[in-house]
Parts: C-alpha cells; structure tokens; sequence
C-alpha cells in the first residue's frame, strides 16, 4: 500500500521560493510510475502542477504550462521523495498542495495519466 | 489551456441516479480517451473514481459509470447514497503532454 506524505513550510513570503517534499512508502519512485504535484487554492478546484518520471536513467518532466517558469520538480531516489519548488511567488499561489502517484497508460513517454493515491496536502500560504 | 466545464451543482434524492457533465474540445476531452473523474469529500484528498473514461479501479462501487460523447464526458452515479455526496472533479490528457482539470460540480444528496 503507498503512501504519500506532503512536508515544508506552511508561510512563504511573496517573491520567494515554495519549497515542498513528498516522502513516499510502500513503492519506489524509480518504479514505472508519474509522481506529480497538483494544487487547490481555498474554495477552488484542482491544478496540475507538474509530474515527473524516473525513466532508466533520466527523468522526464511535464509542467502545466501556466506554471513552467517558475516550477522545477525533482526527484531522490536513494530517500524515495520527490520534491517541488515554485519561485516567485505570490498571494494567487496560497493553496492547499498534494503530492501523488499517477499510472500512465500507453508507454509513460506522454502524459496520459490518472491519479490513483494522493498525500493528505498541506496548505501554504503566501503572504508576508 | 483552460479547465474543462462542469456544472457548478448537482442534486438527486436517495436512491436517485445524476449525471455530471465534463465539457472540453477535440484538444482534450474529445481528442483522447484519457479522461478520469475524482471524489473529493470536504477536507480530504481527492479519490479516483473513474480513468480511461469509463473504467473503475478496484473498490469503486460499480454504481459510479463514466462515458463520453464527442467533446463532453459524464459521470453518473446511480442508487444514490449520503455517502456520495461530495466535490467531483473530471481531468483529460490535453495534448502535448498537458493535464487540465475540470472546476468541479459539487454533489448534494437531498
């Protein structure tokens, strides 16, 4: 059984970097699967983030292209995280943040996916 | 890109069957057969309820079906229960390695 645990600062000044980590159990990111980020800001719907995955010995990377300026997601194998980073950021940022595993149909070399185990989230609010 | 159109509501009584609507273009919705629908109860991460449009992972109860007619899919939910009431949120695969989520329609069992 996975599991996904979101953990960073909750309070991040505007202009600086978010910073988040997603530890997960019970299965190897290195293992054919997408580990992605998606966000929800308070009363609002979901936003993919990015997702990344550990292809032999690169990774792939996909980023929503509204975001892909500022996003980097990165992955550590040998600690089996993965993590986010969103610079400049501003009060339109503050959300609730989730890290989750996503199959892939066909060969995982394109972005058809689907989200089948997600961390709890943590919120993150922007503001000084 | 933009996020696909759900109804903002929707409502049935128990025992009652409601469909959801998911509206994209042939970018997304009607271009690929890689739509997936997630449950979201207040508070708590979203769950899978259907992928590859009409498929239910293991433990979904088979009163959740998904479909798609052109550039729109659905949700339907029948033998409603209180349980199933809930945000529900369609994704589509949009093109060039692009995810795009719908705006959610919340679900209230009368």
């Amino acid at each position: 059984q996975v599991q996904l645990q979101e953990s960073g600062p909750g309070l991040v000044k505007p202009s600086e970097t978010l910073s988040l980590t997603c530890s997960v159990s019970g299965y190897p990111i290195s293992s054919g699967y997408y580990w992605g980020w998606i966000r929800q800001p308070p009363g609002k719907g979901l936003e993919w983030i990015g997702s990344i995955y550990h292809s032999g010995t690169s990774d792939i990377t996909h980023y929503n292209p509204s975001l892909k300026s500022r996003v980097t997601i990165s992955g550590d194998t040998s600690k089996n995280q993965f993590s986010l980073e969103l610079s400049s950021v501003t009060a339109a940022d503050t959300a609730v943040y989730y890290c989750a595993r996503a199959y892939c149909g066909g060969d995982c070399n394109s972005l058809y996916i689907w989200f089948d185990s997600w961390g709890q989230g943590t919120l993150v609010t922007a503001s000084s | 890109q933009s996020a696909l159109t759900q109804p903002p509501s929707a409502s049935g009584s128990p025992g009652q069957s409601v469909t959801i609507s998911c509206t994209g273009t042939s970018s997304d919705v009607g271009g690929y057969n890689y739509v997936s629908w997630y449950q979201q109860h207040p508070g708590k991460a979203p769950k899978l309820m259907i992928y590859e449009v009409t498929k239910r992972p293991s433990g979904v109860p088979d009163r959740f079906s998904g479909s798609k007619s052109g550039n729109t899919a659905s949700l339907a939910v029948s033998g409603l229960q209180a349980e199933d009431e809930a945000d529900y949120y369609c994704s589509s695969y949009a093109g060039s390695n692009n995810l795009v989520f719908g705006g959610g329609t919340k679900l209230t069992v009368l």
